[in-house]
Formats: structure tokens, C-alpha cells, sequence
């Protein structure tokens, strides 16, 4: 059974970057895209993005343009997301989630699978 | 942009009730491509509808979905205790992906 493992939790500093990991176990990326939602606390979900691994082209959400890089490495079917320039207010749960992928990738899907989240904290 | 706007943003009710979850769209939502996830403290949300009304794999058949075009609403036709939970609907019609605020199921 497929299932996206993340990365653990992670403490930064105003004005430095993190980078989270998100790994298919027991599966790969083949026919699906992988797409980076975050949760602040107490708030509701924001998607920020999506990458097709299989042509490594991402599409982000105009709030996030500029300073966030999601890629992903097919030969480990693992995918990153790398958020720079954090102030406090990027304090959230950043989930990956798994949407398919089938003949026309320029299409968006729903997600059917999701990370447990990776808590990333901002403080000074 | 779409914005979804949810309602109630609080809906309290007993085991054995039926719940009633509306999710408005600013603009049409193409091909009904709306999404209904469940999510409970502490834990990533779950897919319960995909296409307004098509059930996920696994999902029981007391959950529902309907509408099209800018209404649409999410039924659960009687409440277990597993099912008290945040809602929240999405849109994946068009970027940025867009999620309602949520509305919480809460035991009355």
C-alpha cells in the first residue's frame, strides 16, 4: 500500500529557507503529480502548488511565486518543497498529497493520498 | 481566483442526525470538478467525494454529494461518532486550487 512519508518537523528563522521531503513508500510517482498544501494553525488548507514528476514541470499559486521550488526526483520517487524568505505567518503543517495523473497532466485532479504533514515553525 | 464559501461554519448534532454541508463557488465550477475532504485533530484530511458526487474508495455510502455549476452540498445521512470532523470542499476546476474554509460537525 502506497503511502507518502514526510519529513519531520522543522524549527527556521526569519528570512532562511526550508525544504521538505515527501516520499512515495511502496510506490512511485508514475501517472500521478504531487502537490504541497499547508495548514497555519487553527486556519484552513491552502494549496501553494504541484509538480508532474515525470516531466518535472511544476505550477505554483500566485501567492507563492518566487518563493517556493518544488521538484522532484523520480529514481527515489521523492518530492521537495523548499519555502525561502519565511516570516512568522509561514508557521503551518505542510502536507503533500497525491493527485492522478492519467493521459493530460495540464489538467488538475483531486488528491486521494496524502502525507501525515510536516510541522515547520518561524521563529526568532 | 475561485472563492468557496462554506456553510454552516459550525453545524451541531446529535449520532443518528443528518447533516446538510453547502459549499458556494464565486464562479461555475467546470465539470464539477469539486472535492469533498474530512479531516479530523491532528490528522491530514481525507478524500470523501471527487466529481460533486462520485464516493472514494472505501468511503461508506451514508456520505453524499450533489450539485453543480456554483451550489453544492455534501449530505451525511446519519451521523456515526467517527464522523464528527471539519469539512472542507475544493475546487480543482482551475489554478490556484482553491478550499473552503471548512465547517465543523460538532457533537450536540
Amino acid at each position: 500500500q502506497v503511502q507518502l512519508v514526510q519529513s519531520g518537523a522543522e524549527v527556521e528563522k526569519p528570512g532562511s529557507s526550508v525544504k521538505v521531503s515527501c516520499k512515495a513508500s511502496g510506490g512511485t510517482f508514475s501517472s500521478y503529480t504531487i502537490n504541497w498544501v499547508r495548514q497555519a494553525p487553527g486556519q484552513g488548507l491552502e494549496w501553494m502548488g504541484r509538480i508532474i514528476p515525470i516531466f518535472g514541470t511544476a505550477n505554483y499559486a500566485q501567492k507563492f511565486q518566487g518563493r517556493v521550488t518544488i521538484t522532484a526526483d523520480e529514481s527515489t520517487s521523492t518530492a521537495y518543497m523548499e519555502l525561502s524568505s519565511l516570516r512568522s505567518e509561514d508557521t503551518a503543517v505542510y502536507y503533500c498529497a497525491r493527485a492522478f495523473c492519467g493521459g493530460d497532466c495540464s489538467v488538475y485532479w483531486y488528491f486521494d493520498l496524502w502525507g501525515r504533514g510536516t510541522l515547520v515553525t518561524v521563529s526568532s | 481566483e475561485i472563492v468557496l464559501t462554506q456553510s454552516p461554519g459550525t453545524l451541531s448534532l446529535s449520532p443518528g442526525e443528518r447533516a446538510t454541508l453547502s459549499c458556494r463557488a464565486s464562479q461555475s465550477v467546470s465539470s464539477s470538478y469539486l472535492a469533498w475532504y474530512q479531516q479530523k485533530p491532528g490528522q491530514a484530511p481525507r478524500l470523501l467525494i471527487y466529481g460533486a458526487s462520485s464516493r472514494a474508495a472505501g468511503i461508506p455510502d451514508r456520505f453524499s454529494g450533489s450539485g453543480s455549476g456554483t451550489d453544492f452540498t455534501l449530505t451525511i445521512s446519519r451521523l456515526e461518532p467517527e464522523d464528527f470532523a471539519v469539512y472542507y470542499c475544493q475546487q480543482y476546476s482551475s489554478s490556484p486550487l482553491t478550499f473552503g474554509g471548512g465547517t465543523k460537525v460538532e457533537i450536540k
